[in-house]
């Protein structure tokens, strides 16, 4: 089963503030690690794809590590501003398939 | 803007009936993905072509194809209709067949069956 999970399900945060959220995957048949950022009514946007243990990938204020040894991704969002308020997917991707987290709903306030 | 665009924008159909979602992928790109977003389930990956040719099948159900066509724009087609396929459905596009690509969103469609 490839259960992809994210936390935590939802944040709320100040402008200028910094946070981190966390993406789960399994450890076995790891080909690549997606990030997406997601405004509601909007279609997902790319940020990252990492494949290497150990990635690091930066945009911006944004930026994100991987570890695939122990399934697990950190996206950092530094002084957070409120146009970053979006949902945050994951997707693991395997030989075959791709399978997303539920995402992490950041909100941030002015 | 994504470069990748999907018709129609939104489709209200009865139960039982047949649709088609049509998906233009950005220039130059060869790969072209369908997810579905329903309210339940999340955002999932149902298929994947790559220059026509299938290259991946996640989770998608046999009354469900797609097919990829030469000039690289590709079709989902959805038979026997049920309330439960009532979604978002995405499609996606890729410069080539590399799992790792980064892949460009469409603004999709929204898929209506009463």
């Amino acid at each position: 089963i490839l259960n992809v999970e994210q936390s935590p399900q939802s944040l709320h945060v100040q402008e200028g503030d910094s946070t981190n959220f966390t993406c789960s995957f399994p450890s076995s048949n790891f080909y690549a690690l997606h990030w997406y950022r997601w405004e509601t009514a909007k279609s997902p946007e790319a940020l990252f794809v990492m494949t290497l243990n150990g990635d690091e990938k930066k945009k911006g204020r944004i930026s994100a590590t991987l570890n695939t040894k122990e399934g697990y991704s950190y996206l950092y969002i530094k002084g957070s501003q409120p146009e970053d308020s979006a949902t945050y997917l994951c997707a693991f991707q395997n030989n075959n398939d791709m399978r997303f987290g539920a995402g992490t709903r950041l909100t941030v306030k002015p | 803007d994504s470069g990748v665009t999907q018709t129609p924008k939104h489709l209200i159909t009865a139960t039982g009936q047949r649709v088609t979602l049509r998906c233009s992928p950005r220039s130059g790109d060869l790969s072209v993905y369908w997810y579905q977003q329903s309210l339940d389930q999340g955002l999932q990956f149902l298929i994947q072509y790559y220059n026509g040719e299938e290259r991946a099948k996640g989770n998608i159900l046999e009354r469900f194809s797609a097919q990829q066509f030469p000039d690289l724009h590709s079709e989902l087609n959805l038979s026997s209709l049920e309330l439960g396929d009532s979604a978002l459905y995405f499609c996606a596009s890729s410069v080539s067949g590399q799992r790792a690509d980064t892949q460009y969103f469409g603004p999709g469609t929204r898929l209506t069956v009463l």
